[in-house]
């Protein structure tokens, strides 16, 4: 089976920067993808690692260690409107992709 | 392009009733699945089909039918609900099973069974 381990919340100010971690387990691996969710609406993709190493997309950055199962979400410059769920998700070997419980991240003026 | 739709917005059924969530994409994707959301419990996968005709069990496929005979369309039908099937629903797609880190979600479908 698969197992994804972030954390539940993290809270911080506007402008601060906020990593959210992603720990895995799982019995294929592909690439480990990130998706954001505001309140009452759909998941939406923010960015996908299959190799190690930063990917970096405007204020947002992922980073995946294969060798240590582990990737986080680096986000930058922190706007209110990054209030949102936050979702690392692991694609296996049977064209599945399976999904972290979330991180609920709360910016504060 | 409208990108996924999904309909009902929000339903609610009584227990033992059967009804069809609908989903459809004008994307022209292969890859289409459907998640279950429940609170403090991420997204988990319901079935998914990689092509017309195609269509496989995910995580939690109990109590669920699905059939993909069109491309466009990929229909999510529960046999006889069960409080335990209240929960927000996604259908999403993706060009293909190459591109299946990033799907495309629909607006979901809140469902109440009493």
């Amino acid at each position: 089976g698969q197992s994804l381990e972030q954390p539940s919340e993290v809270t911080a100010v506007e402008g601060a920067i906020v990593q959210i971690n992603c720990t895995y387990q799982t019995s294929g691996f592909y690439g480990l993808s990130w998706y954001q969710q505001h309140d009452g609406g759909a998941p939406t993709f923010l960015s996908y690692n299959a190799l190690d190493g930063l990917e970096e997309t405007g204020r947002f950055s992922s980073f995946l260690s294969r060798s240590d199962s582990y990737g986080y979400l680096l986000l930058q410059e922190l706007q209110m409107k990054d209030s949102a769920s936050y979702f690392c998700a692991v694609r296996d070997t049977d064209y599945k992709l399976s999904f972290g419980a979330g991180t609920t991240v709360t910016v504060r003026a | 392009n409208a990108g996924v739709t999904q309909t009902p917005k929000f339903q609610v059924l009584k227990t033992g009733q059967s009804m069809t969530l609908q989903c459809a994409q004008d994307m022209n994707h292969e890859y289409m699945s459907w998640y279950r959301q429940d609170p403090g419990m991420g997204l988990r996968l319901i079935h998914y089909s990689v092509g017309a005709g195609i269509t496989d069990q995910g995580e939690v496929p109990n109590g669920y039918n699905v059939s993909r005979s069109t491309t466009e369309d990929f229909p999510l039908r529960l046999l006889s609900a069960a409080p335990s099937q209240t929960s927000v629903y996604f259908c999403a797609s993706s060009p293909g099973t190459g591109d299946l880190y990033e799907q495309y979600f629909g607006p979901g479908t809140r469902l109440t069974v009493t």
